[in-house]
């Protein structure tokens, strides 16, 4: 079974500092891939960053990167230069490969961010 | 543009009244999930497809069904048999077999109990 955990129930940042979202996951799987989605008060899933498992390096999109550490099965958000705009829940999600060749997603509880001016 | 389009936006359910939620993607993606959301709480998988005439249960699929009779629709209906159906709902999909693919989402749907 998979399993996320964010610890952080709610993080504040100051506008223009960066700030780390926890993310922690268990498996068994040998291949699979995390991902971190942003929530906005609107509701919809906005997709942020992918870490494999077998990637060597730490994803980076832009102001985002992913702070991938295997043997401790975390796998970090850092945001880069906070804007008003990051206020918003953050999800990290992990997908496993299934037998059947699915891949079923599991999410953590999430974190609320929000972002002083 | 490609996208799921969830409707409607806002829904009312009477006691004892089943109501369907609408999920249709022109993503061509063979994958589609239905996703409940509680304040506080993350994503909980309710139903998926991977292929069309085919659905699995997910964590809480008590009191919900499904169906996908063609590719681009996977539409749910909650029943009279969950109890406590006020929650976000969201839809997503993503290509089959491609582990390395985010899901796309649509926009939600939003259930209340009259």
């Amino acid at each position: 079974a998979q399993k996320i955990t964010q610890t952080q129930p709610g993080m504040f940042v100051q506008e223009k500092e960066a700030v780390t979202l926890d993310c922690t996951y268990d498996t068994s799987d040998q291949s699979y891939g995390l991902f971190w989605y942003k929530q906005p008060s609107s509701g919809e899933m906005i997709f942020l960053i992918y870490q494999g498992s077998y990637d060597e390096q730490n994803a980076t999109e832009g102001r985002y990167s992913l702070n991938f550490q295997k043997a401790r099965k975390s796998a970090n958000l850092v945001i880069s230069a906070s804007q008003l705009g990051d206020s918003a829940m953050y999800f990290c999600a992990m997908r496993g490969l299934q037998s059947g060749g699915s891949y079923i997603p599991t999410f953590g509880r999430g974190t609320s961010l929000i972002v002083h001016p | 543009d490609g996208g799921i389009t969830q409707s409607p936006k806002y829904l009312f359910r009477k006691e004892g009244q089943n109501v369907t939620l609408s999920c249709e993607q022109n993503l061509n993606h063979d994958a589609m999930y239905w996703y409940r959301q509680d304040p506080g709480q993350g994503l909980r998988l309710i139903y998926y497809s991977q292929i069309v005439n085919d659905f699995q249960k997910g964590d809480i699929a008590e009191g919900y069904s499904v169906s996908r009779e063609k590719k681009e629709s996977f539409p749910l209906t909650v029943t009279s048999a969950q109890k406590n159906p006020t929650a976000f709902y969201l839809c997503a999909s993503n290509p089959w077999g491609q582990g390395n693919q985010p899901q796309h989402f649509g926009d939600g749907t939003r259930l209340s109990i009259l």
